[in-house]
C-alpha cells in the first residue's frame, strides 16, 4: 500500500510570512497526526484527527497555527505568521483503528523540513 | 509527569558490533511500548511493539526486552550494519490522559566500516 504522502518537503520562508503543509494519509486510515520534530528532539504532537473531527490539539499554539481535515481524508497544517522558532520538521502519521486501540501502528510521512529565516 | 528518557543521546560503532540503548519512562497509565527507527530525511518506522505483559520481542537483528516493574526497555542490535546509522525513538503509549503517545529525544547510532 501507498505510504503517508507530504508536500512540499523543503520550504524556506522569512518570519511574519504564512507557510502551509499538506498531508495525504494511507488509504482507510481513521486517525491522522501532526508532529512537529524540532532538530535532536523526539516528535511533539501538535493535532490529532478522529476521520475530521479533532481528538487531541491541546499542544497546538493556537494563535498562529491551524489545521483542518476536510472530508476526513487528507489534511493541511498552516503557520501564520511563522516564528524563527517554528523551524522544525513537520511530520504527518495516520493509523488504521480508532484512539483506543493498543496496537494502534502509526506510519509516518517523510515531513516537511521548514527553515524560518 | 509522563516522560521518557533515552540513553546514550549519541553512539558511534564499528560495523559488526553489538550495542543496545536504553529507554527509561514514568509514563502512567502504561498501555504499550514502540521502538522506532528514523533515518537522516524520513519518518519513522516502527520496529517493535510490548505490551505489559511481554518481556521480549525480535525483529530480525533488532531485539527489544521490557521490565515493566523497572518501567525500562533496551534495544539490542546484533552485528551492526551500515543500514543500521539512524536515530532510534522510544514511544510509550498512556491509556489515559491527554498526551496518549510520549515520545523520548532518540540515540543518534553511527555505524562505521
Amino acid at each position: 500500500e501507498a505510504g503517508v504522502a507530504q508536500s512540499p518537503r523543503y520550504k524556506i520562508i522569512e518570519k511574519r510570512q504564512s507557510v502551509a503543509f499538506w498531508c495525504n494519509p494511507i488509504s482507510g486510515h481513521a486517525t491522522l497526526y501532526w508532529y512537529q520534530q524540532i532538530l535532536g528532539q523526539g516528535p511533539k504532537l501538535l493535532i490529532q484527527f478522529q476521520n475530521n473531527g479533532v481528538v487531541d490539539d491541546s499542544q497546538l499554539p493556537k494563535d498562529r497555527f491551524s489545521a483542518e481535515r476536510l472530508k476526513g481524508v487528507d489534511s493541511t497544517l498552516k503557520i501564520q505568521p511563522a516564528k524563527l522558532e517554528d523551524s522544525a520538521v513537520y511530520l504527518c502519521a495516520s493509523s488504521r483503528a480508532g484512539t483506543d486501540s493498543s496496537y494502534n501502528e502509526q506510519f509516518f510521512g517523510p515531513g516537511t523540513r521548514l527553515t524560518v529565516l | 509527569k509522563n516522560q521518557v528518557e533515552q540513553s546514550p543521546q549519541s553512539l558511534i560503532i564499528l560495523e559488526g558490533k553489538n550495542c543496545t540503548l536504553q529507554c527509561n519512562y514514568t509514563v502512567s497509565p502504561f498501555s504499550n511500548l514502540r521502538w522506532y527507527k528514523q533515518d537522516t530525511g524520513r519518518g519513522p518506522v516502527s520496529l517493535t511493539i510490548m505490551t505489559f505483559s511481554e518481556n521480549t520481542k525480535s525483529n530480525g537483528r533488532y531485539t527489544a526486552t521490557l521490565d515493566a516493574d523497572t518501567k525500562q526497555s533496551s534495544l539490542h542490535i546484533t552485528a551492526s550494519q551500515l543500514s543500521d546509522s539512524a536515530s532510534y525513538i522510544c514511544v510509550v503509549r498512556a491509556s489515559s490522559g491527554t498526551y496518549k503517545y510520549i515520545f523520548g529525544t532518540g540515540t543518534r547510532l553511527k555505524v562505521l566500516a
